[in-house]
């Protein structure tokens, strides 16, 4: 299977502590894009990348929360000092750059904070 | 911004029933997606609309785009345990926008 792998699928940890996800996209997927989902909510965008650069961040990425795609495959997710907002589930979702390409998600890694 | 509604809320349908769905905006989309996502997993596309007016079909799932472009409908016929699940729909926030914004869900529940 050559889906949208995430890694963890799950993590625990203490509030104030950092934590950073990765996401695989398909592979020739020139797009990448990053998604929150809580409890009972669709999911909310938080930033893409097209290629390594990244081009839209949503106001809910606070500065406690950074990007990247070094070389344009795969990304990582860090948050630093996490708080208890934010557990949520983190979704990963890539697309090629063509139009009408739609997202294909990962299966995300969903963070709790104790 | 931009939000989309779905309705109902949720659904409790017996196994082999017809099952329709909605999803409304207050402004134009010029693509419409619709999700499943079950438990533990990423949201999984169903069916893509890329018209005004369009019907598209997989399988026993069909979604239509709305002539107005502010609504889209999703049908399952015949519905199967396996349709159990939260059913999103999707469209990029602004034309040629790559952010999708995403309704609330319509979570389904079959009883066998």
């Amino acid at each position: 299977d050559t889906g949208v792998s995430q890694n963890p699928r799950h993590k625990i940890t203490k509030r104030g502590q950092n934590v950073t996800f990765r996401c695989d996209p398909i592979s020739e997927h020139n797009r990448l894009y990053w998604y929150r989902q809580t409890l009972g909510q669709g999911p909310e965008f938080l930033t893409y990348f097209q290629n390594e650069a990244q081009l839209e961040k949503s106001r809910l990425l606070s500065d406690r929360f950074s990007a990247e795609r070094p070389k344009g495959s795969f990304s990582t997710l860090e948050i630093q000092r996490t708080e208890q907002g934010d557990s949520a589930m983190y979704l990963c979702a890539s697309s090629l750059g063509d139009r009408h390409q739609p997202q294909h998600f990962g299966d995300g890694t969903r963070l709790s904070i104790l | 911004g931009q939000q989309l509604n779905q309705s109902p809320q949720s659904m409790f349908i017996q196994e082999g029933e017809d099952v329709s769905m909605n999803c409304t905006s207050s402004s134009i989309f010029n693509t419409w997606l619709w999700y499943k996502q079950e438990p533990g997993e990423g949201p999984v596309l169903l069916i893509a609309l890329y018209k005004a007016g369009e019907l598209t079909s997989n399988g026993r799932l069909t979604a239509q785009f709305g002539i107005t472009r502010k609504d889209s409908f999703l049908n399952i016929s015949a519905s199967i345990p396996s349709d159990v699940g939260i059913y999103f729909c999707a469209g990029p926030f602004l034309q040629g926008a790559q952010k999708l914004v995403f309704g609330q869900g319509t979570r389904l529940t079959i009883n066998p």
